[in-house]
């Protein structure tokens, strides 16, 4: 079975940092890019970042450009989000996702999420 | 940038009901489109992707259609466990995925 479970949410001041986790299991971690989506309360769905499976190549939502990191260790089938200068709108839960192996294009859309954690910044 | 748009924003249906969503992007993304649905407090499922490509284990009464810049996503008979928000994402060029604002279908 399919798990990823998201870890290190919490209360962060304005400016300050957090590092959100992604443990996976149940599938080859080094086989598949990883998601990173996040949702503010009552909002709707936004896309932060692709990470392929190798790291070799790395996308970003203009939002996040600059101030968050998206990494990835495949011996320990984790994923992690480094978010620097937080401001008050990065609060959301933050999802990972596994991308859905085949697609059209050469990149793939989310397929199986995790329950997401929960980052606040306020002051 | 690309910017997608959901009609209607929400809805009220009751089951048994077809249901139609609309889903726009600003300009003409192939067929690299996909719709989720998401339940209060749940995380996203993924139903289509490749604008009527229906993902392993969800259910045939819901489908996709449309190219370029228009898309629609129906539920052919709405059942009880349906009631929920539904995304339409794009991913033309696979370095950025945009999610239309949702559209909420819930109980008449």
């Amino acid at each position: 079975e399919v798990q990823l479970l998201e870890s290190g949410g919490g209360l962060v001041k304005p400016g300050g940092s957090l590092r959100l986790s992604c443990g996976v299991s149940g599938f080859t971690f080094s086989s598949y890019g990883m998601h990173w989506v996040r949702q503010a309360p009552g909002k709707g769905l936004e896309w932060v970042s692709l990470v392929s499976s190798s790291s070799d190549y790395i996308y970003y939502a203009d939002s996040v450009k600059g101030r968050f990191t998206v990494s990835r260790d495949n011996a320990k089938n984790s994923l992690y989000l480094q978010m620097n200068s937080l401001r008050v709108d990065d609060t959301a839960v933050y999802y990972c996702a596994r991308e859905r192996l085949t697609c059209g294009n050469i990149n793939c859309p989310p397929g199986d999420w995790g329950q997401g954690t929960l980052v606040t910044v306020s002051s | 940038d690309i910017q997608m748009t959901q009609s209607p924003s929400s809805l009220s249906a009751s089951v048994g009901d077809r249901v139609t969503i609309t889903c726009q992007a600003s300009q003409d993304i192939s067929n690299y489109l996909n719709w989720y649905q998401q339940k209060p407090g749940k995380a996203p499922k993924l139903l289509i992707y490749d604008a009527s490509y229906l993902q392993p284990g969800v259910p045939s009464r819901f489908s996709g259609s449309g190219s370029g810049t228009e898309f629609t996503f129906t539920i052919s008979s709405l059942q009880p466990e349906d009631f929920a928000t539904y995304y339409c994402q794009q991913y033309d060029n696979a370095r950025v995925f945009t999610f239309g604002p949702g559209t909420k279908v819930d109980i008449k």
